[in-house]
């Protein structure tokens, strides 16, 4: 069974500031985790994801997450935000199955603002 | 850079028809799949398929759902009596490597 929790719904931040979005998840075997980005009326669109390689990921748009896995975190972070930072962001994660392949379980989503 | 496509982009039908949502994979992709969104709630797994048949379904996969690769081409689903609840919008994903690449979803409202 795996699960992924995202604390906090809404997330607001200013211009320039820092962006933090919280992600924890379960999983019963080692998991690979994603985050993904979809802004208004759009499909979901790959930010950055974990498969057991480096714990510290970089992704697209300055974007990058560390996996934790004493804390069963996959936390964003971007140093700074960007107007065009604003979207609502899905973290997402992937267990084996018998079948050999993964389906995703995702979290409700966080949604930013940025503010000017 | 190849991309998922789907069809239509929107779909207005009446409680109780059938609809078809249509899906182009990204070529040499061989697992394929379909999450829904209810408006303002999360991503959910309806279905995987891969090899021409449905390698896991979810609970909200009832007999009223059903995939298909008819042509080699198109992976369709399709929703044999519409309900209400049914409105959503749905998003299909072909998967490369560990990645699930999706496409830019089917707004489906059911009245």
């Amino acid at each position: 069974a795996q699960s992924v929790t995202q604390l906090g719904s809404h997330v607001s931040v200013s211009e320039g500031a820092l962006v933090l979005l919280r992600c924890n998840y379960s999983s019963s075997v080692p998991p690979y985790l994603f985050w993904y980005v979809q802004y208004p009326n759009q499909g979901l669109q790959l930010l950055l994801k974990y498969t057991s390689a480096a714990t510290l990921v970089k992704g697209i748009n300055g974007f990058e997450a560390e996996f934790k896995k004493s804390e069963t975190s996959f936390h964003l972070t971007k140093p700074s935000a960007h107007m065009s930072d604003a979207a609502e962001y899905f973290c997402a994660v992937s267990s084996l199955m018998d079948t050999g392949r993964r389906a995703l379980t995702f979290g409700s989503g966080t949604r930013l603002q940025v503010q000017p | 850079e190849p991309e998922v496509t789907q069809t239509p982009s929107h779909q207005v039908t009446q409680m109780g028809q059938e609809v078809i949502l249509r899906c182009v994979p990204i070529s040499n992709h061989l697992y394929f799949y379909w999450y829904r969104q209810i408006l303002g709630q999360k991503v959910e797994f309806l279905v995987s398929f891969y090899n021409n048949e449905i390698s896991e379904k979810s609970e909200i996969f009832d007999d009223q759902f059903s995939v298909e690769r008819p042509d080699g081409s198109n992976f369709t689903l399709k929703i044999r009596s519409t309900k209400l609840e049914d409105s959503a919008m749905y998003f299909c994903a072909t998967q490369g490597g560990e990645t699930q690449y999706f496409g830019p979803g089917t707004r489906l409202l059911v009245l």
